[in-house]
Parts: structure tokens; C-alpha cells; sequence
């Protein structure tokens, strides 16, 4: 069955950094696209990036370009979020997620992992 | 970008009631060259991720009962639940996927009244 599994998240100071990972199993990885999804504490989902199955695709939302950047190593099914010049509004679960339809790019998400909470605070 | 606008925030519907959520976004999601919406419709119950409901604005996830089903076409859309269950109450959302940057709305809480 299909497995999503994040982790790297914690408790880090205004400006620092962190390297979120999602471990996929149970599909073919290299296939998908994926994604990065956040949810701040009591508020709704935001939408963070995306990396094609092939990685000649990246988009990271606004809000986050120029600090994060999204990754992925198809040799050891894994996605990974880089988090730098961190802020407190950078603070919250952060989920990995699945397109739902193989190669296509169709962005819609069949799969979620459990998430990582990511802490910004001095 | 594509704002996605739900309503209502909140509400409340009792056992076996109908509960209907609306989506609206601000610009049409509708692709004329392949006919779909690009819209989707996640659950998220407390303390677990969200999970995929409705794709393409009316097609039914596996394993998602009937009594879900959504509707609309171009900025309009509906989530409807024909017959509350206890296990249905959680937070609603929609998303686009029609463009970049994805969006999602706000959210809708549906209780037990």
C-alpha cells in the first residue's frame, strides 16, 4: 500500500534552517509528481511546491520562493523540502503529497503523509 | 492567482440531513480543450491528513461513499453530503488545479447540529 512518511521537522530559530524528507513507498515514485503542502496551527492548507516525476519541473508558491527549494532522489524514494531563512509564519505541519494520476502533471492529491511539524521560534 | 472562496466557514446539520458546501473560484477552472474541471474536494478530521474526496469536480474517489458527491462547472461548485453520518464531521476543503500557484479555500466545519 502506499506510504508517505515525513520527517526533519522541529524546533528552530527566526533564520535558521531545516531539511524536511518524505519516504514513499508502495508506488512507483519515480512516476509522480509530488508535492509539499503546509497547515499553520488552527488554519487551512497553503499549498507549498512542486517537483515533476522527473524533476524538470519546480514551483514554489510566492511566499516561500527564494528560501525553499523542493528536491527529489528517485534512487532512494524520497522528497525533500530545504527550508531556510526560516520565520515564524513558516510555522506548521508540513505535509508531503501524491498527484493522483501518474506523469500527467494533473495535480490533484490521492495520497498524504501524516506530516512534520516544523516549529519557528526564538 | 486563483482565489477560492467556500462558504459557509460553519455548519451544523443533523444526523441524516443534507449538508452542502460551496466553492467558488475567480477565475473559471474549466478547460474547454479536454471538457474538465480542475477542481478537487479533500476531508481533513482532527489531528489526520486531508483526503481526497471528488476530482475533476464530480468524480467520486474510490472507496468514498456515494452519499458524497460534488457538482458544478467554471467558477461554481458544490460539495454535497446527501445523508450526515457522525463520522462525516470534519473540515471541507476545495482546491484548484487548473493553474499554478494551486489553491485551496478557506475551509467549511461541518458539526452535528
Amino acid at each position: 500500500q502506499v506510504q508517505l512518511v515525513e520527517s526533519g521537522g522541529g524546533v528552530v530559530q527566526p533564520g535558521g534552517s531545516l531539511r524536511l524528507s518524505c519516504a514513499a513507498s508502495g508506488f512507483t515514485f519515480s512516476n509522480y509528481g509530488m508535492h509539499w503542502v503546509r497547515q499553520a496551527p488552527g488554519k487551512g492548507l497553503e499549498w507549498v511546491a512542486v517537483i515533476s516525476y522527473d524533476e524538470t519541473y519546480k514551483y514554489h508558491v510566492d511566499s516561500v520562493r527564494g528560501r525553499f527549494t523542493i528536491s527529489r532522489d528517485n534512487s532512494k524514494n524520497t522528497l525533500y523540502l530545504q527550508l531556510n531563512s526560516l520565520r515564524s509564519e513558516d510555522t506548521g505541519v508540513y505535509y508531503c503529497a501524491k498527484d493522483a494520476v501518474a506523469i500527467s502533471g494533473d495535480n490533484y492529491f490521492d495520497y498524504w503523509g501524516q506530516g512534520t511539524l516544523v516549529t519557528v521560534s526564538s | 492567482d486563483i482565489v477560492m472562496t467556500q462558504s459557509p466557514d460553519s455548519l451544523a446539520v443533523s444526523l441524516g440531513e443534507r449538508a452542502t458546501i460551496n466553492c467558488k473560484s475567480s477565475r473559471s477552472v474549466l478547460f474547454t480543450s479536454n471538457n474538465k474541471n480542475y477542481l478537487g474536494w479533500y476531508q481533513q478530521k482532527p489531528g489526520q491528513p486531508p483526503r481526497l474526496l471528488i476530482y475533476w469536480a464530480s468524480n467520486r474517489e474510490s472507496g468514498v461513499p456515494d452519499r458524497f458527491s460534488g457538482s458544478g462547472s467554471g467558477t461554481d461548485f458544490t460539495l454535497t453530503i446527501s445523508s450526515l453520518q457522525a463520522e462525516d464531521v470534519a473540515v471541507y476543503y476545495c482546491q484548484q488545479f487548473y493553474s499554478t500557484p494551486l489553491t485551496f479555500g478557506g475551509g467549511t466545519k461541518v458539526e452535528i447540529k
